[in-house]
């Protein structure tokens, strides 16, 4: 069964600072990797995806997600936040056969203070 | 733009009643998803759909039905309402023909059970 973790449920940084978003994964197999990002009373909307390749992604806003096999983990990163990224951002796992279904992780809320 | 449109916006329902949740998308994707959101749960996937005709279960699919009568139109039912069905519904469409599927989502249902 794959499960996707996001330790922290809320991170509060300053404008301008860096941020880093953990997300860890367990699933042996061929998966694919993504974010997705959702500001209040809205619906998720999607940042970036990996599947294959250079382990760092960009997406949008300047965000960024580096894949570590290793490590299972996909962290989100950002070096310059903005009052306006703070939102919930959610991990998400699928795997590349068989079922469609993303998993999602539990979400980290991000407060970003002016 | 990829557009996916839920009504209602809000509902309240009484417990045993009947409550219907439609959700648009006009992106031409053959899979449709609904999913509950709740505190501390992320998002958990209830039915699915492949395309029109085509409904299956996800993760938590108890005390709900659901409707693919065309590609563009996805209804989640709930026969008999009760209170622990009181969430936030997000009905997300996506593309299985691209190697790792972007999910879009609606702006989401709020359903109180009283």
């Amino acid at each position: 069964t794959q499960t996707v973790s996001q330790s922290d449920a809320h991170v509060t940084v300053f404008e301008g600072d860096s941020v880093e978003l953990r997300c860890n994964y367990s699933y042996g197999g061929s998966i694919y990797l993504s974010w997705y990002i959702q500001h209040h009373g809205h619906g998720l909307q999607f940042l970036l995806k990996y599947y294959s390749g250079n382990p760092v992604v960009q997406g949008v806003n300047g965000f960024e997600a580096e894949f570590s096999k290793s490590d299972s983990s996909f962290h989100l990163r950002k070096a310059s936040v903005h009052w306006s990224d703070s939102a919930v951002y959610f991990c998400a796992v699928r795997e590349s056969s068989g079922s469609w279904q993303l998993i999602f992780g539990s979400g980290t809320q991000l407060t970003v203070m002016p | 733009e990829a557009a996916v449109t839920q009504s209602p916006r809000n509902k309240v329902a009484v417990t045993g009643g009947k409550v219907t949740l439609s959700c648009n998308q006009t992106n031409n994707h053959n899979n449709m998803y609904w999913y509950r959101q709740d505190t501390g749960h992320g998002l958990r996937l209830i039915h699915y759909s492949y395309g029109a005709g085509s409904t299956e279960k996800g993760d938590i699919p108890d005390g709900y039905k659901a409707s693919r009568p065309s590609q563009e139109n996805f209804s989640l039912i709930l026969e008999l309402a009760t209170p622990s069905q009181t969430s936030v519904y997000f009905c997300a469409s996506g593309d299985p023909g691209t190697s790792a599927e972007t999910l879009y989502f609606g702006s989401g249902t709020r359903l109180t059970v009283l």
